[in-house]
């Protein structure tokens, strides 16, 4: 079992839907970071968390470091929002390296 | 400034040929990392170097991989001989490390290249 949990790992929505994606993990960490991957394209950092809530824009990330749980959450969302949306997590015990989840297909549709 | 570079973007070779990744990192950054995503999985950990030194090389797969940081600047990761598992997207990252306080480390956002995209037919 992954020591990170992404839900759902596909979502379709349509153009304005407010968007949320899941993150749990298992393991004690020191940040999170949520990425997006565009088609054929590379990974862009979108937040670097470790506790509360960070905003830039239309996206929103939370984290409950007692849950074990992240959330992003898009708004108004827009047909360029549509990209893989990955979650990894610096574990406490692993140094500084990231442990991903799979990631989560995004497509808005207009 | 320049991101994290890589080079080749595409690679097809056949199994047992050799191929050799670069990866430039942002100038100035120590900490410099080789991850991998192969069909349909997570993304993984490779290595992890500091400076030219590997901090962390837990997560390479075999001894076909060898990874190299000549003189803490640029990085190469050579796979030889190929097999057709070595598939998949191959990406580095870098990140800069902050001490403002004896002791102290800040946490440091790792910063990613486009990734190679490596086929072994």
């Amino acid at each position: 079992k992954n020591e990170v949990e992404q839900s759902p790992q596909n979502l379709t929505a349509q153009e304005g839907e407010f968007i949320t994606i899941n993150c749990s993990y298992s393991v004690g960490i020191s940040a999170l970071h949520w990425l997006q991957q565009h088609p054929g394209g590379g990974i862009v950092s979108l937040f670097m968390l470790s506790s509360g809530k960070k905003k830039h824009g239309r996206l929103i990330a939370t984290i409950n470091i007692q849950e074990k749980h992240s959330s992003l959450h898009i708004t108004a969302s827009h047909p360029r929002d549509s990209a893989v949306y990955i979650c990894a997590v610096k574990v406490e015990t692993s140094g500084s390296r990231l442990t991903f989840g799979e990631g989560t297909q995004l497509t808005v549709n207009p | 400034e320049a991101g994290v570079t890589q080079f080749p973007s595409h690679s097809v070779i056949e199994k047992g040929q050799t191929v050799t990744l670069r990866c430039d990192p942002i100038s100035g950054h120590d900490n410099l990392y080789w991850y991998r995503r192969v069909m349909g999985k997570e993304i993984k950990f490779l290595l992890h170097f500091v400076k030219e030194s590997k901090q962390d090389e837990s997560g390479m797969p075999n001894n076909r991989f060898l990874a190299e940081r000549t003189g803490g600047t640029y990085s190469t990761l050579k796979v030889q001989p190929a097999e057709l598992e070595d598939s998949g997207v191959y990406f580095c990252a870098s990140s800069q490390d902050y001490f403002p306080a004896a002791g102290i480390q800040l946490g440091n956002e790792q910063f990613f290249g486009p990734g190679t995209r490596l086929t072994v037919l």
